[in-house]
């Protein structure tokens, strides 16, 4: 298994721009979710999704439109970027029952010039 | 929502014990205690889950009191690859997940 997978590793924006992250997992989990860590943080979760179609908001979720039409993929868009979201984003998915362990992909280096 | 607390950071010397306390005094009836281990430019990894009394796996034990307000991890002859930051988790539910600052443990030769 390939775990959790993210894409890109690495990228550069300027404001205005639009973009989509991309996050899959190979794992039939049902639980993903997106999270975002700024410098000397923690991580903050954006959205989540309980399963195919079914999403909701996180602690900051403005900014951010996330869709979940398969198990495996849950993409994560900046519909207009914005220098505040410069940080780095984790995707993480788990099994189902809240409390479960969590597996995260290595991550999504995002800079909004 | 069950806030944690926890140090900033902790220093500690290969080979020793490290024992990290978060404290979580408004934990709900369904929360689990998770602990994760994060290294730089890496996403969060998970080290361990208890509900109450004491969990045990081959790389950390989970010490949680009757009342359930406070959690230990307990990290056993600790090495140079163990500096990272540990984040204590209390998650009643799937919605309000939320990672604190964690604490930055540095381990010394």
């Amino acid at each position: 298994n390939a775990g959790v997978t993210q894409t890109p590793k690495f990228q550069v924006l300027k404001t205005g721009q639009s973009m989509t992250l991309q996050c899959a997992q190979d794992m039939n989990h049902e639980y993903m979710s997106w999270y975002r860590q700024d410098p000397g943080m923690g991580l903050r979760l954006i959205h989540y999704s309980v399963g195919a179609g079914i999403t909701d908001q996180g602690e900051v979720p403005n900014g951010y439109n996330v869709s979940r039409s398969t198990t495996e993929d849950f993409p994560l868009r900046l519909l207009s970027a914005a220098p505040s979201q410069t940080s780095v984003y984790f995707c993480a998915s788990t099994p189902g029952t809240p409390g479960n362990e969590q597996f995260f992909g290595p991550g999504t280096r995002l800079t909004v010039l | 929502l069950a806030k944690t607390t926890q140090p900033i950071s902790m220093d500690s010397y290969e080979g020793q014990e490290v024992n990290i306390t978060c404290s979580h005094n408004n934990i709900a009836t369904n929360d689990y205690i998770t602990w994760y281990q994060q290294f730089p430019s890496q996403g969060p990894r998970f080290i361990i889950q208890g509900y109450k009394t004491k969990v045990t796996n081959e790389v950390a034990s989970l010490f949680i009191p009757a009342d359930r307000k406070s959690s230990t991890l307990s990290l056993p002859r600790v090495s140079l690859s163990d500096t990272a930051v540990y984040y204590c988790l209390v998650a009643p539910g799937y919605s309000t997940l939320t990672f604190g600052k964690g604490t930055m443990l540095l381990v010394s030769p």
